[in-house]
């Protein structure tokens, strides 16, 4: 089992509809979550991180964490053509080890 | 302030060849990570440093793969007789340990190839 899974995709949604990505992690001691995105070409930038079981929002942006179920998603509202990249889930499972999933495909059509 | 820095950008090698990555952190960050990105594929954990140890060296794929860090910063890794598989985006990222955050900040990489 890999320590961090994703749906590979690709995921596509119209414009304006949301966006849903998920991520599950095998290690139950795992402390902090992270959402990445990736461009074509570009290296990962942060856009979301989460700690507690619950939602976190940030503008367009929602995480959920379940650490019952081990599971971490990420939500995009009104999703723009601008979104379209790969997003990864990242956990770090002690210390400063983190783990990335091999990331999702969004694509996001006008 | 600088953020992460890789080089060189580019390399081009021969296969067989040796080859030396090097990665500058944001100062005042103490881990450090390496990663390898094939073309349209996820992250690939290669090795991290807490200061200049090495806690977990597992990812590196074979031991052709070297790596080390000196004095607390700077990053080399190396790769000995290179093969045409090891032809990815080599991706080095700081963070400031002892916090929950824990975010990584990614340098641009080094595009590698091996002809």
């Amino acid at each position: 089992q890999k320590e961090v899974e994703q749906n590979s995709g690709p995921l596509s949604v119209p414009e304006g509809a949301i966006a849903s990505l998920n991520c599950t992690y095998s290690d139950r001691v795992s402390q902090s979550f992270f959402w990445y995105r990736q461009y074509s070409g570009k290296s990962p930038e942060l856009i979301m991180s989460i700690y507690s079981n619950g939602d976190k929002e940030d503008g367009r942006f929602t995480a959920q964490l379940n650490k019952a179920s081990q599971y971490v998603s990420l939500l995009i509202r009104d999703s723009q053509p601008s979104d379209s990249a790969t997003y990864l889930c990242a956990v770090i499972r002690n210390n400063n080890d983190m783990r990335f999933g091999a990331g999702t495909r969004l694509t996001v059509k006008p | 302030g600088a953020g992460v820095s890789q080089s060189p950008s580019n390399k081009v090698t021969e296969k067989g060849k040796d080859v030396e990555l090097r990665c500058d952190p944001i100062s005042g960050h103490t881990a450090l990570y390496w990663y390898r990105q094939s073309l349209g594929q996820g992250l690939e954990f290669l090795i991290y440093f807490q200061g200049n140890s090495a806690p977990d060296k597992s990812g590196l794929p074979s031991d052709r793969f070297s790596a080390e860090r000196t004095g607390g910063s700077v990053s080399t890794l190396t790769i000995q007789r290179t093969q045409q598989e090891d032809s990815a985006v080599y991706l080095c990222a700081s963070s400031v340990a002892g916090t929950l955050g824990n975010e990584q900040f990614f340098g641009p990489g080094t595009r590698l190839t091996v002809l």
